[in-house]
């Protein structure tokens, strides 16, 4: 069965930088985009960006326009895992992390991690 | 980009139908067909209801409906039940390569 399973609990001070991983099993690892979503708490879903696994970066890689610049995808096809990398952490940061597989072909999501939560605070 | 624009709220009694409206653009909810609907639980994981305005994923129950016309999107619940008490999410893909969510719609079955 499709497991996505996200790296644990990360406090932060603000102006540091995060990075979340999310090991994948059960698919097939270049065959489906993976998405990053947020969800602050007591709020909505917010779409991060986006990367096929199958590149090298680059041209696959997309960002919602306020995280150009402070964010960065990569994947690793050896152990099938993604990660999302954030700099220049604020308080307003302060969210749980969702790494979300694309439904291929289908336009949408039908697997999420469990999520990872993020806390920035001095 | 801005966030789809949904109501923030709908209640109805049990057995009732509602509708939530997802709002977007040209470049988004008018421009393509890719429009998905999640339902999200208290402390749960979002999970995927509707995809391609209206196609539901296997297991789905046929309660749940969506429809789009013009740059507005749509997801209907007829029959409404006490487990469908949840927060309700559209997404839709967008012109630029990238995706939004709309803001959230708390469902209240009285």
């Amino acid at each position: 069965q499709v497991q996505l399973v996200q790296s644990g609990t990360e406090v932060k001070r603000p102006g540091a930088s995060v990075k979340i991983s999310c090991k994948t099993s059960g698919y097939t690892f270049t065959g489906s985009l993976m998405h990053w979503v947020r969800q602050a708490p007591g709020q909505g879903l917010e779409w991060m960006g986006k990367l096929n696994p199958s590149h090298d970066g680059g041209t696959s890689i997309r960002f919602a326009q306020k995280f150009q610049g402070r964010l960065t995808l990569t994947s690793d096809t050896s152990t099938n895992t993604v990660h999302m990398e954030m700099r220049s952490l604020t308080s307003d940061d302060t969210a749980l992390y969702y790494c979300a597989k694309d439904k291929h072909g289908a336009w949408s999501i039908d697997y999420w991690g469990q999520g990872t939560l993020v806390t920035v605070s001095s | 980009q801005s966030a789809l624009t949904q109501p923030a709220s709908v209640s109805a009694s049990p057995g009732q139908s509602i509708a939530i409206s997802c709002t977007g653009t040209s470049s988004d909810v008018g421009g393509y067909n890719h429009v998905s609907w999640y339902q999200q639980h208290p402390d749960k994981v979002p999970r995927l209801i509707i995809y391609e305005v209206n196609n539901r994923p296997s297991g789905v129950s046929d309660r749940f409906s969506g429809t789009k016309s013009g740059n507005t999107a749509s997801l209907i619940i007829t029959g409404l039940e006490a487990d469908d008490e949840a927060d309700y999410y559209c997404s839709s893909f967008v012109s630029s390569d990238t995706w939004v969510f709309g803001g959230g719609t708390k469902v209240t079955v009285l």
